[in-house]
């Protein structure tokens, strides 16, 4: 069965510094990857995704993640953090790349200091 | 403008009722979902469509139900026999075949 971890449950970052939040998965074949955030209260917006091809992969809001095969992660990273990247941060895993029948890792929650 | 709506944002409940929680899609998507969220669990699945007419049990089914009358509406009824069901519910879509699921803001339900 696939699984998704993120070993880190809060993470707290200083506004400007880099951020890398983990996540590692398991799953039998070549594995579909997306990072989505959640904004208090809200439902789950789309940061990118992987499916095949460059392992780093760019998203929105000036995030990328890249896709480590021999590490089983795609660890998610951003070179300089805003106040308003404070949310929580979901790694999941797809069967296929119809985006059906993902598993989410727990979260992490990512807060900012001035 | 085309998205997710789920109604209402919050939702309070006695216990032992049963509650419906709606979720409209105006994206023409074949396949929907319903997961719920409990702090620190992430999101697991409850429900899934992928036609009118038929669905599946995700891994946490059990008090709850669905249907799947019309390719835009995909609602949940959390019955009595669900036995924690205080949290929070996400419903999704994406068309088939797609890459990517599309998530609405989400429903809190509350049970007093």
């Amino acid at each position: 069965a696939q699984s998704v971890t993120q070993p880190d449950i809060h993470i707290t970052v200083s506004e400007g510094a880099s951020l890398e939040l983990r996540c590692n998965y398991s799953y039998g074949a070549t594995p579909y990857l997306f990072w989505y955030v959640q904004s208090p209260g809200q439902g789950l917006q789309l940061l990118l995704k992987y499916f095949s091809g460059d392992t780093l992969v760019q998203g929105i809001k000036g995030f990328e993640a890249e896709f480590k095969r021999s590490q089983s992660s795609f660890n998610l990273r951003k070179p300089s953090v805003h106040w308003s990247d404070a949310a929580e941060y979901f790694c999941a895993v797809g069967h296929n790349n119809a985006g059906n029948m993902l598993t989410f890792g727990g979260g992490t929650r990512l807060m900012v200091k001035p | 403008d085309g998205g997710i709506t789920q109604s209402p944002k919050y939702l309070f409940r006695k216990e032992g009722q049963n509650v419906t929680l709606s979720c409209e899609q105006n994206l023409n998507h074949d396949a929907m979902y319903w997961y719920r969220q409990d702090p620190g669990q992430g999101l697991r699945l409850i429900y899934y469509s992928q036609i009118v007419n038929d669905f599946q049990k995700g891994d946490i089914a059990e008090g709850y139900s669905v249907s799947r009358e019309k390719k835009e509406s995909f609602p949940l009824t959390v019955t009595s026999a669900q036995k924690n069901p205080t949290a929070f519910y996400l419903c999704a879509s994406n068309p088939l075949g797609g890459d990517t699921q599309y998530f609405g803001p989400g429903t809190r339900l509350t049970v007093l």
